[in-house]
């Protein structure tokens, strides 16, 4: 299983662009890359996945690079409601993928 | 995206006594349904894996006769806590699988044992 390593902490201001990067140096052929938002006392919620190049829906943009060594979370004009912790998981979704979780990144949105 | 609930959302008790989670898929169904558990300010960390009518496959360092997995259909699933103690206190969330992408967490059960 791939690991994932991402930023403990983030600090960015409402309105700004933020960007998540996350390194899955072993990724492997099968994985795709998939983005979570927790708030506190929640459960996850998917935000992305993606398997190569960029991926873009309502909420979020992934970046991925041809090496699919890391992959980036882009989130446009956070508000304070984005402050959250955000999961990025390396998995083959044909087998129980997802079975580790890093510690995730801390988002604070501030005003 | 689907409807996932948990009940109760929060619950107390006492050492000793068992307490049972329910997860539910409101709007599909699904054979496959992990177990996870998240201490306080730590990752999300799978118990177990249940597949309707079979037994729960658990990860390693999970007692299966304390964390009891009953996958009663494509819709129901109950985790129970047996003989709860301080050091199970956590935030019990449950997770389905539909088709090959799609898993769709429930919104957590906060276990207190006092």
């Amino acid at each position: 299983l791939a690991k994932t390593t991402q930023p403990i902490s983030m600090d960015s201001y409402e309105g700004q662009e933020v960007n998540i990067t996350c390194s899955h140096n072993n990724i492997a052929t099968n994985d795709y890359i998939t983005w979570y938002q927790q708030f506190p006392s929640q459960g996850p919620r998917f935000i992305i996945q993606g398997y190569k190049t960029k991926v873009t829906n309502e909420v979020a943009s992934l970046f991925i690079p041809a090496d699919r060594k890391s992959s980036t979370l882009s989130l446009p004009r956070v508000s304070l409601s984005d402050t959250a912790v955000y999961y990025c998981l390396v998995g083959d979704p044909e087998s129980n993928y997802q079975l580790i979780w890093g510690a995730g990144t801390k988002l604070i949105i501030k005003p | 995206g689907a409807v996932v609930s948990q009940h109760p959302s929060r619950v107390i008790c006492k050492s000793g006594t068992s307490v049972k989670i329910e997860c539910r898929s409101l709007d599909f169904q699904a054979t496959t349904m992990f177990w996870y558990r998240q201490f306080p300010k730590q990752s999300l960390m799978l118990m177990a894996t249940s597949n309707e009518g079979s037994k729960a496959t658990y990860e390693q360092g999970v007692e299966k006769d304390k964390f009891l997995i009953n996958h009663a259909s494509l819709t129901l699933s109950t985790l129970t806590v047996t003989s709860a103690h301080p050091e199970d206190s956590s935030f019990y969330i449950c997770k389905w699988r539909r088709g090959h992408n799609e898993q769709f967490f429930g919104p957590g059960t906060r276990l207190t044992v006092l």
